[in-house]
C-alpha cells in the first residue's frame, strides 16, 4: 500500500514555466519534507512542514515554495524553473521530533 | 547539521557479505538510518539504530554503531544481484532534519 505518493512521476517543464509538484500521504504524519536531489549526490532538504507551521531552509533559493493545504497534501510550486533546477525532487513524511522518515517515489523533473 | 560520510563505491561478488561504512561528527543523533535507493527510484527505508544500541540484526542486515568513533556500519549478509543500489546513511536528531551522506554506490558482479 503505497504511503508517501508523488505525482506526477515525470515532469517535463520550459525554462521560466511554473511547475507545481504534488505529495501525498496516508500516515496521517505532522512534519512533510521537500528534498531535491541532483544526480549522485544526497537528498539536500528545501524545507519543512510541521502541521501548517513552515520552515525553509536558508539557503533554498526564493523561487521554491510549499503549500501545505491540509494533512494529507504538500505541493511544490518552481515559480520560474531554471536548467539547475533540473533534479528528482523527493517528499518524505514523519510523526516529528527524531521519529523515521518515509520518502516518496520521487518525481523527476526535467527543464528545456 | 552534522557532516556524514561514506565511502562512495563499494564492489561486491554475489553472494559474499557486503559491509558499507560511514562516519558521523553529530554524537546528539538520536536515530542513524540507513536507505536503498534504486535507479530513479526514491528512499527506502532499509533499517535504523537508536543511539544507545550497539547491534541491530534484522534478516541478512546487520547494523553495528560504535559511539566511541562515531561509526556506523551495514553489513548485507549473501550479497543479491537485487542489492545492487546507492545506500544512504543519516543521522536525525530532534529538529526533525537528517544529515544524509554522500551514498555509497553498491555493485554486485556475477
Amino acid at each position: 500500500d503505497a504511503m508517501v505518493i508523488q505525482n506526477p512521476r515525470y515532469q517535463v517543464t520550459q525554462f521560466g514555466k511554473p511547475v507545481t509538484l504534488s505529495c501525498s500521504q496516508t500516515l496521517n504524519h505532522n512534519v512533510m519534507y521537500w528534498y531535491q536531489q541532483k544526480s549522485s549526490q544526497a537528498p539536500k532538504l528545501l524545507f519543512h512542514y510541521y502541521d501548517k507551521d513552515f520552515n525553509n531552509e536558508a539557503d533554498t533559493p526564493d523561487n521554491f515554495q510549499s503549500r501545505r493545504p491540509n494533512t494529507s497534501f504538500c505541493f511544490l510550486d518552481i515559480r520560474s524553473p531554471g536548467l539547475g533546477d533540473a533534479a528528482m525532487y523527493l517528499c518524505a513524511t514523519s510523526r516529528g521530533g527524531a521519529e523515521t522518515q518515509y520518502f516518496g517515489p520521487g518525481t523527476r523533473l526535467l527543464v528545456l | 547539521g552534522e557532516d556524514v560520510e561514506q565511502s562512495l563505491f563499494l564492489s561486491v561478488r554475489e553472494g559474499d557479505s557486503s559491509v558499507i561504512n560511514c562516519t558521523y561528527t553529530d554524537s546528539s543523533s538520536t536515530y542513524l538510518y540507513w536507505y536503498k535507493q534504486e535507479p530513479g527510484a526514491g528512499l527506502q527505508l532499509l533499517t535504523y539504530i537508536f543511539s544507545n544500541m550497539d547491534m541491530k540484526q534484522d534478516q541478512r542486515l546487520t547494523v553495528l554503531l560504535n559511539k566511541k568513533d562515531k561509526h556506523l556500519s551495514l553489513r548485507i549478509a549473501d550479497t543479491q544481484t537485487g542489492d545492487s543500489a546507492i545506500y544512504f546513511c543519516a543521522g536525525g536528531g530532534n529538529d526533525y532534519k537528517l544529515s544524509f551522506g554522500a551514498g555509497t554506490t553498491v555493485t554486485v558482479r556475477a
